[in-house]
């Protein structure tokens, strides 16, 4: 059973660093067949798809555009675990965080199987 | 962009009877690619469907997921107390990126 367990402060200052950490038990960070995503979710912008990091042969990251200059999703194989960091963050950034594995069954089909517990960040001074 | 559009916005039913959910995307949809979530308050969104049509493990058979190109529904054929929540579609067409529709409430009628 795969379990993600997520921590972080739940209120970072406008224009610092919005730092996270995703902890993972009963599969690997450098697992060949799934991808570990950074996910939030607010009223305004519903669920919003961060980016991801992957090993296949060497690390990949993807990051979706709205984020893409600002956000950091770093692999650390020694703990087993990704973390997120989203810089310059504004009050437009506060969500909930969430941490998630994708990956894709025999028949190809893509999902995102497991979840973490979330975290809500605040972004306020 | 590939925009998920879900309706009702809400959806209210009581127990035992049967919900239908609709999904529409902006342009067609691989198959493989549409998964279905229900999230209740508090909680991570849990997977209920995936490629459009297969369960995820631990799912009951009580949902069922169907559609192709640019409708996908899904449907909850008798509604158990357990079945009031949100619910999401998901595409990944947009990869790498996915993309989620804007939800669907189930309330108690």
């Amino acid at each position: 059973q795969v379990q993600l367990q997520q921590s972080g402060p739940g209120l970072v200052k406008p224009s610092q660093t919005l730092s996270l950490t995703c902890v993972i038990s009963g599969d690997s960070v450098s697992s060949n067949s799934a991808a570990w995503n950074w996910i939030r979710q607010s009223p305004s912008r519903g669920l919003e798809w961060l980016g991801r990091t992957y090993y296949r042969s060497k690390w990949y990251n993807d990051y979706a555009v709205s984020v893409k200059s600002r956000v950091t999703i770093t692999p650390d194989t020694s703990k087993n675990q990704f973390s997120l960091q989203l810089n310059s963050v504004t009050p437009e950034d506060t969500a909930v965080y969430f941490c998630a594995r994708h990956t894709k069954a025999a028949t190809g089909a893509r999902m995102v199987d497991y979840w973490g517990q979330g975290t809500l960040v605040t972004v306020s001074s | 962009e590939i925009v998920l559009t879900q309706s009702p916005g809400t959806l209210s039913l009581s127990p035992g009877e049967r919900a239908t959910l609709s999904c529409r995307a902006s342009q067609s949809v691989s198959s493989s690619d549409l998964a279905w979530y229900q999230q209740k308050p508090g909680q991570a969104p849990r997977l209920l469907i995936y490629g459009a049509s297969s369960r995820a493990t631990g799912i009951s058979d009580r949902f069922s997921g169907s559609g192709s190109g640019t409708d996908f529904t899904l449907t909850i054929s008798r509604l158990e107390p357990e079945d009031f929540a949100v619910y999401y579609c998901q595409q990944y067409d947009s990869s790498p990126s996915c993309s989620f529709g804007q939800g669907t409430k189930l309330e108690i009628k």
